[in-house]
């Protein structure tokens, strides 16, 4: 079974710094990831979503986020933070074969400072 | 695009008490699901189903019931309400049982306080 890790559980950065949060999975090949947002009080919102091919893949509000085989990471950035992403970010991680389910991390919850 | 309806938003239950929360998708996917979300645990899977008729269990069956009579309709059941299931749960739904090029659709979740 797929599983995956978000190591920083809050980060804060100043507007307009860049940002990069970090994800790491297990699997036993390469798996579909994802990137969550969630707003408080809100739902779920795609971000961007790796399934192949480019392994930089550019997502909506100016995020994107880089597949690296070789360090099991999808890690999510960007450039210059707005005080509106300030959220709770998660990573998921789906496999390629069988029924199960998305695996979430626990989540980085982003604080934007002036 | 109602995409995928949960309620209610907010319910608050005693213990003891059971309640259903319903979930439903216009997009005629076969793949639904129920997550729950506590602070600092991320979303845990309860239940899923890969079509009508078929229900499985996730990481956090415990205390919950489903069933899949229909495609659109996922209804999760709370049998008898504890208050370690105050929690935000989740539905979600996709068109296939694998993910290849298919988009994961969430409600806007259901807040449940059990006191």
């Amino acid at each position: 079974a797929q599983s995956v890790t978000q190591p920083d559980i809050h980060i804060t950065v100043s507007e307009g710094a860049s940002l990069e949060l970090r994800c790491n999975y297990s699997y036993g090949a390469t798996p579909y990831l994802f990137w969550y947002v969630q707003s408080p009080g809100q739902g779920l919102q795609l971000l961007l979503k790796y399934f192949s091919g480019d392994t930089l893949v550019q997502g909506i509000k100016g995020f994107e986020a880089e597949f690296k085989r070789s360090q099991s990471s999808f890690n999510l950035r960007k450039p210059s933070v707005h005080w509106s992403d300030a959220a709770e970010y998660f990573c998921a991680v789906g496999a390629r074969v069988g029924n199960t389910p998305l695996v979430f991390g626990k989540g980085t919850r982003l604080s934007v400072i002036a | 695009n109602a995409g995928v309806t949960q309620t209610p938003k907010f319910q608050v239950l005693k213990t003891g008490q059971s309640m259903t929360l319903q979930c439903a998708q216009d997009m005629n996917h076969e793949y639904m699901s129920w997550y729950r979300q506590d602070p600092g645990m991320g979303l845990r899977l309860i239940h899923y189903s890969v079509g009508a008729g078929i229900t499985d269990q996730g990481e956090v069956p415990n205390g919950y019931n489903v069933s899949r009579s229909t495609t659109e309709d996922f209804p999760l059941r709370l049998l008898s309400a504890a208050p370690s299931q105050t929690s935000v749960y989740f539905c979600a739904s996709s068109r296939s049982k694998t993910f290849s090029g298919n988009t994961i659709y969430f409600g806007e979740g259901s807040w449940l306080t059990v006191v």
